[in-house]
């Protein structure tokens, strides 16, 4: 079993829908949760970042963590055509060596 | 602007030949990864350098040498040693504590 699990996908929505993204997880002591964007050809982009369990916003990205579940999504409101992209989890456990935990990816496409 | 450089961007490599991918960043960053994509497996850490002149292995390092003589520069080298080496290479840093990596833009290798 890996360490973390991401649905490789493709999810395809139409413009302006709320998707929800999701990774789960295996090991308690992952703390620090983040989320990057990935266009094709680039290197990933840092979207969001949460600390332990909780909501975060950020226009129109949330982030939530579920730790008792071992679950963290990534909503997107009002999607846009360039949304489309590959969405990546990444974790850390707790101080140490700041080594993050890579999801292998979810493609979301929005078509307009 | 502060950011990371790769380079090249593609880079082609005969059997049994070493090649070294560039990595250099701005951001006065402590740490340094080198991660490798390849497609369904996301991304594999194959080494990292939280401080000058000291350097850690990660999951995948064999086949692969780094360097870290200056805060900036974190050069990766693929041996010949390393027989499946056609990836997608991306550089990072991170400030350390709870922030995340800023990447570079990746380096593209295949084997001819």
């Amino acid at each position: 079993q890996k360490e973390v699990e991401q649905d490789p996908g493709p999810l395809s929505v139409p413009e302006g829908a709320i998707v929800s993204l999701n990774c789960t997880y295996s090991n308690s002591a992952f703390q620090y949760f983040m989320w990057y964007r990935q266009y094709s050809r680039k290197g990933p982009e840092l979207l969001m970042y949460t600390y332990s369990s909780g909501n975060k916003e950020d226009g129109r990205f949330t982030a939530q963590v579920d730790k008792s579940s071992k679950y963290i999504s990534l909503f997107i409101r009002d999607s846009q055509p360039s949304d489309s992209a590959t969405y990546l989890c990444a974790m850390s456990a707790l101080g140490g060596t700041y080594k993050y935990i890579f999801g292998t990816g979810t493609r979301l496409k929005v078509l307009a | 602007d502060g950011g990371i450089t790769q380079s090249p961007k593609y880079l082609f490599r005969k059997e049994g030949q070493n090649v070294t991918l560039s990595c250099e960043q701005n951001l006065n960053h402590d740490a340094m990864y080198w991660y490798r994509q390849d497609p369904g497996q996301g991304l594999r850490l194959i080494y990292y350098s939280q401080i000058v002149n000291d350097f850690q292995k990660g999951d995948i390092a064999e086949g692969y040498s780094v360097s870290r003589e200056k805060k900036e520069s974190f050069p990766l080298t693929v041996t010949s040693a390393q027989k499946n080496p056609t990836a997608f290479y991306l550089c990072a840093s991170c400030p350390g504590g709870i922030y995340g990596y800023t990447f570079g833009s990746g380096t593209r290798l295949t084997v001819v």
